[in-house]
């Protein structure tokens, strides 16, 4: 079943602009990844963030986890074109299986 | 990095028919692989977790006997559909972890788009 759920569901902006995704989670977590499809692709992995981190940075890619309120956000910064795809989070269950939240659909306007 | 080489990329196959998928993992011996299906617009839903040399859990609901897991190696697990219907129409995703590894380090096939007619 999915653990994750993902809001907003869909998201348009400018480019240059910032876009903030949110996901939220039930149980407890050894870690919290994003990943990012484009239409009818494989996925990518953007970024890990362990439960006992608060904040972690790469590139324009900003995520917090805050386990208290068991959710995450991935933050975007000054969003280009190629950036438009699916970003879904995910979160361990038993070893190494991963469930995926529902996904947010960003599509950065040129 | 690694890299995990799913193939085919895209099949279209008549109803009734058997589909067979390839997940290879190219440059690591992978003991576990994990296969996913996802609708258009949704989410990857886990569908089994295969183990070389062992038999493959399934997650509840999944039918074992119509979705065929093999991991006969430790580069290649199968994923064969039988007697596909158009409800099979999906996009079938791998991953798969090196020995000893955690889920930190998954690596993920670019997945294969079934067409059921």
């Amino acid at each position: 079943s999915q653990q994750g759920e993902e809001d907003p569901q869909a998201l348009s902006i400018q480019e240059g602009e910032n876009a903030t995704m949110n996901c939220s989670y039930k149980t407890s977590i050894n870690n919290l990844q994003w990943y990012r499809q484009n239409s009818g692709r494989g996925l990518v992995h953007l970024i890990l963030i362990r439960s006992n981190e608060r904040e972690k940075h790469s590139g324009r890619l900003r995520v917090t986890l805050d386990t208290s309120k068991k959710s995450s956000s991935l933050l975007i910064t000054a969003s280009r074109a190629a950036d438009t795809a699916s970003y879904f989070c995910a979160t361990d269950r038993n070893g190494n299986k991963l469930v995926f939240g529902a996904g947010t659909i960003l599509r950065v306007k040129s | 990095g690694a890299v995990v080489s799913q193939h085919p990329s895209w099949v279209i196959c008549k109803s009734g028919t058997s589909v067979k998928i390839e997940c290879r993992s190219l440059d690591f011996q992978a003991t576990t692989m994990f296969w996913y299906r996802q609708f258009p617009k949704q989410s990857l839903m886990l569908m089994a977790t295969s183990n070389e040399g062992s038999k493959a859990t399934y997650e509840q609901g999944v039918e074992k006997d119509k979705f065929l897991i093999n991991h006969a190696s430790l580069t290649l697990s199968t994923l064969t559909v039988t007697s596909a219907h158009p409800e099979d129409s999906s996009f079938y995703i791998c991953s798969a972890s090196s020995p000893g590894a955690t889920n930190e380090k998954l690596f993920f096939g670019s997945g294969t788009q079934l067409s059921v007619l």
